[in-house]
């Protein structure tokens, strides 16, 4: 079945550098990818989304980069501040039932900033 | 806009006990969602409601029933709880069209023993 899991489960970067998250997915067939972020005690919140014909998508301060060769996602975060830190999750989207997603989300990481 | 609501914020139930979480939005949206996180884990789609009055299971609904009577509310029902039911339970909404994105509630945090 499809599943979907992280490289680290835990990522500290100093204050004011780039942060990189990562990604692996394995159902070829998911149409788009999603980046939420999740503080202590609260739902998650959307970040980014990328559709799978696509390679980069830039926001604010974010960026993702799909790799579909390999079948990697990642989430860069340029010049982290101290309210970046929380779980970061990505999830693909493993069907489209009556236009409602069926997400399937990674495992998180926990990104630290550290001042 | 209050976003998604839900309550309680946390219950500890005994085995075999039943209870109700409720969840209600109020941006209009379609598409409802509840999900299950355990500890350290992602989540986990457990029901799904593409509009009042049509429901459908996700990846984990044994356990769970759901009904959506109007657009706002999306109730998620646990009938014999188990300890294996201890999570955090997350709503979610999503708007028909023009947008992936998925606003979610606080969560209920749920313990079973």
């Amino acid at each position: 079945g499809e599943s979907v899991g992280l490289h680290l489960p835990t990522l500290s970067v100093q204050e004011g550098d780039n942060s990189i998250i990562n990604c692996a997915y394995s159902n070829s067939a998911s149409d788009y990818f999603i980046w939420y972020k999740q503080e202590s005690g609260k739902g998650p919140q959307f970040i980014i989304d990328i559709r799978s014909n696509m390679d980069k998508r830039q926001g604010q301060r974010v960026t993702v980069l799909l790799n579909k060769t390999v079948k990697h996602l990642s989430l860069q975060i340029a010049a982290t501040q101290p309210g970046d830190s929380a779980v970061y999750f990505c999830a693909e989207n493993s069907g489209i039932i009556q236009g409602a997603q069926k997400l399937v989300f990674g495992q998180g990481t926990r990104l630290t900033i550290n001042p | 806009n209050a976003g998604v609501t839900q309550t309680p914020k946390f219950r500890i139930l005994k085995i075999g006990q039943s209870m109700t979480l409720q969840c209600t939005q109020d941006m209009n949206h379609n598409y409802m969602y509840w999900y299950r996180q355990d500890p350290g884990m992602g989540l986990k789609l457990i029901y799904y409601s593409v509009g009042a009055g049509i429901t459908d299971k996700g990846e984990v609904p044994n356990g769970y029933n759901v009904s959506r009577s109007t657009t706002e509310d999306f109730p998620l029902r646990l009938e014999l709880a188990a300890p294996s039911q201890t999570s955090v339970y997350f709503c979610a909404s999503r708007r028909t069209s023009g947008s992936n994105e998925q606003f979610f509630g606080p969560g209920t945090r749920l313990t079973v023993l």
